[in-house]
């Protein structure tokens, strides 16, 4: 079955830097690749999201690349703020009928001002 | 509009009592999904209903989880004679069907076993 890896665990930066999380996939397969934010105490809220047919998207500071061929997937973050802060997850899952999201295990992330 | 709810938002129980986790998803969504989320660690894959069917339970842990849909709405998680090992939080999400991938997930429902 799929499995997802994370790097880092945690990441902190300065208000107004970058961040970049990596996360690897291990399906093939795999064809769709979302993003979440999850705040403390919250359920997590998907920021972005990727199909397999384009290598990139934007959205305002938020981008993610897809690597097929070395099947990984980041996400950038650019001019962090400290609303930024929290536990980040990728998920990666096959696009035909039902195929359960697999997840990676997380990053902390810690924007200080 | 709203969201996905769940309730309780904390429960907190004995060890060896059955406890139930409810799930409202979002009005039209045909799909609903059940996770678990241990203290730090990311989400672990329950259970999944396509209407009030459920095509995949391979998540569930072991046969004291149970989980139903009725009138392809609400659904409810059962935990039947609780462990302390299923301390975590029960999250629930839906999105519009299979197809479209999207995941709406609710606060979550903090289980705590004593």
């Amino acid at each position: 079955g799929e499995n997802v890896e994370q790097h880092p665990s945690t990441l902190s930066v300065q208000e107004g830097d970058s961040a970049v999380i990596k996360c690897t996939y291990s399906d093939s397969a795999s064809n769709y690749f979302p993003w979440y934010k999850q705040e403390l105490g919250k359920g997590p809220q998907l920021i972005i999201d990727i199909r397999s047919n384009v290598g990139e998207k934007k959205d305002q500071r938020i981008a993610v690349t897809l690597n097929k061929t070395a099947k990984h997937f980041s996400l950038h973050i650019t001019e962090t703020q400290p609303e930024d802060s929290a536990v980040y997850f990728c998920a990666a899952s096959k696009n035909t009928g039902f195929q359960k999201l697999v997840f990676g295990t997380g990053t902390r992330l810690l924007v200080s001002p | 509009g709203a969201g996905v709810s769940q309730s309780p938002s904390n429960k907190v129980t004995e060890k060896g009592k059955d406890v139930e986790l409810r799930c409202d998803p979002i009005s039209g969504h045909t799909a609903l999904y059940w996770y678990r989320q241990r203290l730090g660690q990311g989400l672990e894959f329950l259970i999944y209903f396509q209407g009030n069917s459920a095509p995949d339970k391979s998540g569930l842990p072991s046969d004291r989880f149970s989980a139903e849909r009725t009138g392809e709405s609400v659904s409810t998680l059962t935990i039947q004679r609780t462990q302390q090992e299923d301390s975590a939080v029960y999250l629930c999400a839906s999105s519009l069907d299979e197809v479209v991938k999207t995941q709406y997930f609710g606060p979550g429902t903090r289980l705590l076993v004593l």
